[in-house]
């Protein structure tokens, strides 16, 4: 099973309004991932999480704020956000194990439109 | 950083037709990742090669990395309808000292048409 599951699947917010995106993954991986994409372009790295604990933000403005209550949770908080963020979100999970190959695996996507 | 350059940028083919993908690296590759996506949709693994020289496949879609590690295709023979879509190629961001920092190229469109 390799599933990484995320809701919501749209999500339509006002520049004043507070949301979170939710990602979901029970196959025991240690990483997960945020990735923000835009139309036509390919996805671009956020935010890292290794053992529930913040490895790498990408200069990420702070208006997003990622959390990982559980290794098998990973949230993203916003808040303010700008008609410029509207994009689809794309979670990852891979197992960080030394042992075999790091692939990630990706959820279907939170397409979110800021109005 | 890595920068991953693929071409063709899009490729309209006959269903039964083969074609070629192709992912050049500036720097040495050490981990290449072959993903498809549908518009608007996540990113499907297909295909992970590391060692120079290395070949993989899955059903009709074969993977190279060549000796020199710095360019990787992907061909699909007798391509299929469901073949369509985004084809993203993606590999360590730093050359392997970045652990999980994925950079893609620009993609390549597929369409297929019956």
């Amino acid at each position: 099973d390799t599933e990484v599951t995320q809701t919501p699947k749209h999500l339509v917010m006002g520049m004043t309004n507070k949301k979170s995106l939710k990602c979901e993954q029970h196959m025991g991986h240690r990483a997960m991932y945020w990735y923000k994409q835009k139309a036509k372009k390919p996805p671009e790295l956020m935010f890292v999480y290794s053992y529930e604990k913040l490895s790498i933000n990408e200069s990420v403005p702070s208006r997003f704020s990622p959390e990982c209550p559980n290794s098998s949770l990973l949230n993203l908080h916003l808040h303010a956000l700008q008609p410029e963020d509207s994009a689809l979100y794309l979670c990852a999970s891979s197992p960080q194990d030394r042992r075999v190959p790091d692939t990630q695996y990706f959820g279907p996507g939170t397409r979110l439109t800021v109005l | 950083s890595q920068e991953l350059e693929q071409s063709p940028q899009s490729l309209i083919v006959q269903e039964g037709k083969n074609l070629t993908i192709n992912c050049t690296s500036s720097k040495t590759l050490y981990g290449l990742y072959w993903y498809k996506q549908k518009y608007g949709e996540g990113l499907i693994f297909l295909m992970m090669l590391q060692k120079g020289g290395e070949e993989k496949s899955h059903e009709k879609i074969t993977a190279k990395l060549d000796e020199k590690k710095q360019q990787s295709s992907l061909h699909i023979t007798a391509s299929q309808p469901s073949h369509a879509g985004i084809y993203l190629c993606g590999a360590d961001k730093a050359g392997g000292t970045s652990y999980g920092k994925l950079t893609f190229g620009q993609g390549t469109i597929l369409t297929v048409h019956p």
